[in-house]
């Protein structure tokens, strides 16, 4: 099973800031990769898929990037509603997985 | 609007059984994947079953194997998981959640608010 580990757990900022979460493949999953944003109580919402294209609707702060086993989401300017746990997915054929969770608090 | 809700969770005891189930609309649920995703208390996102748009095919976590069935019933727009043999572990709250694109890119684009399931003696 591939597995994924994220980093960090937890991070720390400010609003305005420019903050980076890694996501870490087992193995080569090409760009297979997808970011969530989860908030306490609800379910999660899709921001970005086949690694680096933003969902509809999901503002263009958000940025993904990276292929085969290292990818990176990247939020500028930080506001307010981003504050939430991010999870990154892979799913190559009939395989999901997610990381861990990355949860981004306010400084 | 696209909407999935789920309904079923409760409260139940070892060994026994439970059977969720997903409405769908706003959309042609018979041309989309779905599938069942699951996070216990405190923890993060499992994914947990997939079945086909038609129901032709169908994968599983390896840990529910044998123990949960996913199905559907394109008539009615509902998604289905029966989950037999529970055990504590599979305490959680179930989502369901539809595929982004009818083929290609199989991520999660609309999920439900959830239904939580409480294995306990």
């Amino acid at each position: 099973d591939i597995q994924l580990t994220q980093s960090p757990s937890t991070l720390s900022a400010s609003v305005g800031a420019r903050v980076t979460i890694t996501c870490r493949a087992s193995q080569n999953i090409n760009t297979e990769l997808a970011w969530y944003q989860q908030k306490p109580g609800k379910a999660p919402k899709l921001l970005i898929f086949d690694s680096s294209i933003l969902e509809s609707g999901v503002p263009s702060r958000f940025t993904g990037s990276g292929s085969g086993t290292e990818f990176t989401l990247t939020i500028t300017s930080l506001q307010a509603d981003d504050f939430a746990t991010y999870y990154c997915q892979q799913y190559t054929r009939y395989s999901y997985t997610f990381g861990q969770g990355t949860k981004l608090e306010i400084k | 609007q696209v909407f999935l809700v789920e309904s079923g969770g409760g409260v139940v005891q070892p060994g026994r059984s439970l059977t969720l189930s997903c409405a769908a609309s706003g959309f042609r649920f018979s041309n989309y994947g779905m599938h069942w995703v699951r996070q216990a208390p405190g923890k993060g996102l499992e994914w947990v079953a997939v079945i086909a748009f038609d129901g032709s095919n169908r994968y599983y976590l390896d840990s529910v194997k044998g123990r949960f069935t996913i199905s559907r019933d394109n008539s009615n727009d509902t998604l289905f998981l029966q989950m037999n043999s529970l055990t504590t572990e599979d305490t959680a709250v179930y989502y369901c959640a539809k595929r982004l694109t009818t083929s290609g890119t199989d991520v999660f684009d609309v999920w439900g608010h959830g239904t939580m399931v409480t294995v306990s003696s």
